[in-house]
C-alpha cells in the first residue's frame, strides 16, 4: 500500500455531465501527479503539483479539465461536459523530493455513457 | 519529444525459462529509465530504475544508449512474475517531471 487513496474508485456518468475525482496522498507527498490510462495503453501524464503550485500541464488537459491542490494536501480533478472519449482510468501519484519515486493510487475508473 | 515503445503487448513463457521484455525509447536529451509493474488487482509500482543498477526480484535492466534500449531481463521466470510491465522515461536530473510510459507488456509465466 502506497498510502495514496483515490475516490471514487468507479464513476459512471452520462455524456455532458461534470465529474470530480479526489486524490489523497500521504502528508509527506509534496509532489502530486495525475495520469490518464485508456484501455491497452500506458498511463499518460496530465498534470503535476509541487505543494499547491501546478507546475506542469499536458496538452491532453483540455479546457474541460481542471485540477487543484488548494492546501498542498489532497487534489481534485474535474472534467466538465464529459465526452465518451474521457472514459479511462485516472491515476494519481504522490512523491517527495527525497525519495524521487512516484507512488500510485488505485485509480478512478470513469465510464461515460 | 519523448517516446517509449514496447513492441510486445503479450509475452508468454514457461516457469524457469529466461524472459526478456523489450523497451526502446526516443528522446533528444539525457534520459532516466524505469520499469513499473502492475500485478493483478494491485496498483502500479516501481520495479527498478537504471541509475540504481539494482536487481529487484531477480530482474535486471541495462540502459543501452547506442541502441536506445532498456530491456528487462530475468534468467529464470517464476509464476509470480506474471503481471503487466511498463517501461517509462523522464528527463535525467528532473526528478519532479513527468513520466512517459510505454504501452505495456503483459507477461504470463506458465507452470
Amino acid at each position: 500500500d502506497t498510502g495514496v487513496s483515490q475516490d471514487p474508485r468507479h464513476k459512471i456518468t452520462k455524456r455532458g455531465q461534470n465529474v470530480t475525482f479526489r486524490c489523497d496522498p500521504i502528508s509527506e507527498h509534496n509532489r502530486l501527479y495525475w495520469y490518464r490510462q485508456t484501455l491497452g495503453q500506458g498511463p499518460e501524464f496530465l498534470t503535476y503539483f509541487q505543494n499547491e503550485a501546478q507546475l506542469e500541464k499536458s496538452r491532453l488537459l483540455s479546457d474541460r479539465f481542471s485540477a487543484e491542490r488548494p492546501k498542498g494536501s489532497f487534489s481534485t480533478l474535474e472534467i466538465q461536459r464529459t465526452e465518451q472519449g474521457d472514459s479511462a482510468m485516472y491515476l494519481c501519484a504522490g512523491g517527495t523530493d527525497v525519495s524521487d519515486e512516484q507512488y500510485f493510487g488505485p485509480g478512478t475508473r470513469l465510464t461515460v455513457t | 519529444a519523448q517516446r517509449v515503445t514496447q513492441p510486445e503487448k503479450l509475452l508468454s513463457v514457461f516457469k524457469g525459462a529466461p524472459v526478456e521484455l523489450k523497451c526502446n525509447y526516443s528522446y533528444s536529451g539525457s534520459p532516466e529509465l524505469f520499469w513499473y509493474v502492475q500485478y493483478s488487482r494491485q496498483r502500479l509500482q516501481l520495479l527498478l530504475r537504471h541509475i540504481s543498477r539494482e536487481s529487484i526480484k531477480g530482474f535486471t535492466a541495462d540502459l543501452n544508449k547506442g541502441e536506445t534500449s532498456f530491456h528487462l531481463k530475468k534468467p529464470f521466470a517464476q509464476e509470480e512474475d506474471s503481471a503487466m510491465y511498463y517501461c517509462a522515461l523522464r528527463r535525467f536530473g528532473a526528478s519532479g517531471s513527468r513520466l512517459t510510459f510505454g504501452e505495456g507488456t503483459q507477461l504470463t509465466v506458465n507452470p
